[in-house]
């Protein structure tokens, strides 16, 4: 079965640390990832996304996402952590069914980050 | 304006109650989705919909319909609510591709009582 996980609920760090949230996939084929964020009482926004090519993938907000096909990751990443960044982050999967692509949403990490 | 709109922000209503989601999209997407959120469980795709004339189902998609009125239309319905229909919804647009995200509304907080 093709899915996504996030294995931690929930991630603290202090502002100007580097902060990584977790995700992890299980898809047949090449994998198509992406990562979003969501404020509060906001939708969804894109931040980025792997398709093919280079393994870092950089995008919104200073964020990078490093993808591992050996480990099976995309995890995201920042250098240094801004409070503003405290959101909850979702790892997606695009896979394709009967030609279409759909996505698989994990269960979205919270990020803190502490002043 | 937002790029993809949905009313109301917020809804109370009792259990058997008929009650509509409704989105609206200025981005000129064919695609449009809704999905519900739960705490823990992520997004969920309950309907989609690749163009006025093509609605597909989710994989939660009992108890809930669908109508794609227009290009920049797609409202969702629950016919009789319950308790556990109780969720934020979102509604999504895309173009077609693999290379394209999504854009999201703001969504759409429903409480069934």
């Amino acid at each position: 079965a093709q899915s996504v996980a996030q294995p931690e609920d929930q991630v603290n760090v202090a502002e100007g640390n580097p902060l990584t949230v977790k995700c992890t996939y299980s898809v047949s084929g090449n994998p198509y990832l992406f990562w979003y964020v969501q404020y509060p009482n906001r939708g969804l926004q894109f931040l980025l996304k792997y398709i093919t090519g280079d393994n870092l993938v950089k995008g919104s907000y200073g964020f990078e996402a490093e993808f591992n096909k050996s480990q099976t990751s995309f995890h995201l990443k920042k250098p240094s952590a801004l409070v503003s960044d405290s959101a909850l982050y979702f790892c997606a999967v695009r896979r394709s069914t009967s030609g279409t692509y759909k996505y698989i949403f994990g269960t979205g990490t919270r990020l803190k980050v502490l002043a | 304006d937002a790029d993809v709109t949905q009313t109301p922000r917020n809804r109370i209503t009792k259990t058997g109650k008929r009650i509509m989601l409704e989105c609206s999209q200025t981005k000129g997407h064919d695609r449009m989705y809704w999905y519900r959120q739960d705490p823990g469980l992520g997004l969920r795709l309950i309907y989609y919909s690749f163009d006025v004339k093509d609605i597909n189902k989710g994989e939660i998609s009992d108890g809930y319909s669908v109508s794609r009125q227009a290009q920049a239309k797609f409202s969702l319905s629950l016919e009789s609510a319950i308790p556990n229909q109780t969720a934020l919804y979102f509604c999504a647009t895309s173009q077609p591709g693999i290379n394209y995200g999504y854009t999201f509304g703001s969504g759409t907080r429903l409480t069934v009582v």
